[in-house]
């Protein structure tokens, strides 16, 4: 069973600028979180999506945006990157959207905006 | 909004010694409650859940939490650390929520453990 994975593994941007970060869930997973994990702070949730339809989303602006894919692959897309992006990105999904299902973590991309 | 209070950010302790990280929430609906680890260079991890029934929760490792509902509290325990549980530690706490349930998380700030020889 292939875990979370998340690509790149790091990744270094410039104010203003556009990011793609991609996140490939567990087998037969169909519900995939986006968290952001600055340094020093918890994991923060930004949206979760539930079979490509957006299923809640945190205090994040809208230049925070995603995709979920039919094979329940996920995008995070940022826009206008600021110094204040800069974090661990965190990929989690799980079997169903209900709240009793464990959520599977991926390894996360570290971004950098300079 | 729920929130997640972690008071001990960072603490040390000798093989061996007992281990109590506190943990405590605000949201007055019932919740479901949840403590992840991430060691050194590894994903985050789940460590326990606790859903409903018995508030004393077993998890891997040899911890355990215990949930007390008028406290607000979901403390994680292990009796004798060691050193390979230096890891950073993150409660978190899910809300039956969204179209479906949801399960989005909020997490604490964390408390980064340093287990000594």
């Amino acid at each position: 069973e292939t875990g979370v994975t998340q690509s790149p593994t790091h990744l270094i941007k410039t104010r203003g600028q556009q990011v793609t970060l991609r996140c490939s869930s567990q087998s037969g997973h169909n519900t995939v979180s986006w968290y952001q994990q600055a340094l020093g702070q918890g994991p923060q949730f930004i949206f979760q999506y539930y079979r490509e339809e957006e299923n809640g989303r945190g205090n994040f602006p809208p230049r925070f945006s995603g995709l979920q894919f039919p094979n329940y692959s996920s995008e995070l897309n940022v826009n206008a990157l600021e110094l204040d992006d800069s974090a661990l990105y965190l990929c989690a999904s799980s079997l169903a959207v209900n709240s009793y299902n464990e959520q599977f973590f991926g390894p996360g991309t570290r971004l950098t905006v300079l | 909004a729920q929130s997640v209070s972690q008071h001990n950010h960072h603490v040390i302790l000798s093989e061996a010694a007992s281990l109590e990280l506190g943990c405590n929430y605000s949201y007055g609906g019932t919740v479901n409650l949840f403590w992840y680890v991430q060691y050194p260079g590894q994903h985050l991890q789940l460590l326990l859940k606790y859903f409903s029934g018995d508030p004393l929760v077993k998890g891997i490792k040899g911890f355990e939490a215990e949930f007390i509902k008028s406290k607000f509290s979901f403390n994680l325990r292990k009796p004798s650390v060691q050193w390979s549980d230096t890891a950073e530690y993150f409660c978190a706490v899910n809300l039956a929520w969204g179209t479906g349930g949801g399960n989005k998380l909020t997490f604490g700030t964390g408390t980064q453990l340093k287990v000594e020889l």
